[in-house]
């Protein structure tokens, strides 16, 4: 079945940099684009970045320009995530979702189970 | 940027009709898609382009969008809709989200 696992919880310190993978499987890789979104606790989902895995080609949010990249192996189905010079501010679940399909129609119809990640001191 | 507007909660009675809705700038001319999300799970696609369910979604949810404002509906209410709702959006490929409803189930 069509699946995104996702990497483990994390616990880091302010001003360290954090690396989440995101592993698919039961479809072509390359053929769907994939987003990361995280959810502060007690708060709503936030919108980061996405990735075409074909191309390599990204696009993050304006708040998170020059802090978030965006990478993929396409030998093994996955897309990293990195996040720099964190604060207690980036203390969230992050979840990776995929795109259902190429234009604006689409929504994000396949969620992986989402990793913590904890900044603190 | 662009700014999705929910209402925080909202309760039903079991097998009641409720709406959520989602207000934005001329969000008739875009897309609306719609997540259920459950405490402590991952969000759930239960609409997409505007009024389409994705297979395995129960057709007692249902949505539209029309103007500046994207509406859930979710007709014949169960205890197991007891959720958080969100709302979504797309500006230039860039996905924006709206605060989040959630609704209660008496």
């Amino acid at each position: 079945q069509v699946q995104l696992l996702q990497s483990g919880a994390e616990v880091k310190k302010p001003g360290a940099s954090v690396k989440v993978s995101c592993k698919a499987s039961g479809y072509t890789f390359t053929d769907y684009n994939l987003h990361w979104v995280r959810q502060a606790p007690g708060r709503g989902l936030e919108w980061m970045d996405s990735i075409n895995p074909h191309s390599g080609v990204s696009g993050s949010a304006q708040k998170f320009q020059g802090r978030v990249t965006l990478t993929r192996d396409t030998s093994t189905n996955t897309v990293f995530m990195e996040l720099t010079s964190l604060t207690s501010d980036d203390t969230a679940v992050y979840f990776c979702a995929r795109m259902s399909g190429r234009s604006t129609t689409a929504g994000l119809d396949v969620w992986g189970q989402g990793t913590t990640v904890t900044v603190s001191s | 940027s662009y700014e999705l507007t929910q209402p925080p909660s909202v309760s039903v009675s079991p097998g009641q009709t409720v709406t959520i809705t989602c207000s934005g700038h001329e969000l008739g001319d875009r897309f609306a898609s719609w997540y259920q999300q459950k405490a402590g799970q991952s969000p759930v696609l239960v609409i997409y382009r505007d009024y389409m369910r994705p297979s395995g979604i129960p057709e007692r949810f249902s949505g539209s969008n029309s103007e500046n404002t994207a509406t859930l509906t979710i007709s014949g209410t169960q205890a197991m809709d007891e959720a958080d709702y969100y709302c979504q959006t797309w500006d230039n490929f860039h996905v924006f989200f709206g605060g989040g409803t959630k609704l209660t189930v008496l």
